[in-house]
């Protein structure tokens, strides 16, 4: 079964501090990989979307990279905000089902 | 431009009954998704469209139905509702409803069946 799993499940952090959060993926055959913040009672909003191709994408402070050989995605989070404080979720495209497959996210906390 | 509307914000059931959750886009997207989102999972999708007048059941499609009459509504509906239909529900649209598409999402709908 295809599947996207995500650690760690939270982190708390100090604001100003960096964060890595990791995602590990076996969906095949891949196409790309997309990560998701979701602020607390809302939807989710797309950050990045990276195609087998690409090794890192940046949006802001907002850095991921990608690792199609192990099937690995980070998202790296610089000099971080009290804003930053949401689920980020980790998408992967199952072209087998049509369908996202997403993971089950990482619950960041920034602390002041 | 609102983007993604859904109806009602939340809501709380009686089992077996029938309830209709609506979503509407004003971005002419071709694809529209209903998904659940349940607490230590990622959101699974329940159906949807890939263009107006034609449906597609996704990972969880029992116990909902959809349809898509035409570009912009895409209700979802639970013909009679138990409480494992607990959830919070997402509805999203995307341009092409192709792989690399971006989807957007909506607020949400917090459904409650007792």
């Amino acid at each position: 079964k295809n599947q996207v799993e995500q650690s760690p499940q939270s982190l708390i952090i100090l604001e100003g501090k960096n964060c890595t959060l990791q995602c590990n993926y076996t969906v095949s055959p891949f196409s790309n990989l997309r990560w998701y913040k979701q602020d607390t009672g809302r939807g989710p909003v797309s950050l990045t979307i990276m195609t087998f191709s690409e090794n890192t994408k940046s949006n802001g402070r907002y850095t991921a990279t990608l690792d199609a050989d192990t099937k690995q995605s980070s998202l790296h989070i610089t000099a971080s905000q009290l804003s930053d404080s949401a689920s980020y979720i980790c998408v992967v495209p199952d072209t087998g089902r049509r369908a996202l497959t997403f993971g089950s996210g990482t619950r960041l906390q920034v602390q002041p | 431009i609102a983007g993604i509307t859904q109806a009602p914000t939340s809501q709380i059931l009686a089992a077996g009954r029938r309830m209709t959750l609506r979503c509407t886009q004003d971005m002419r997207h071709n694809a529209m998704y209903w998904y659940r989102q349940d607490l230590g999972l990622g959101l699974r999708l329940i159906h949807y469209s890939n263009t107006a007048g034609t449906t597609g059941k996704g990972e969880v499609p029992d116990g909902y139905s959809v349809s898509r009459a035409n570009t912009d509504d895409f209700p979802l509906t639970l013909a009679s509702a138990v409480p494992s239909q607990t959830s919070v529900y997402f509805c999203a649209s995307s341009a092409l409803g192709t792989d690399t598409d971006t989807q957007y999402f909506g607020p949400g709908t917090r459904l409650t069946v007792l």
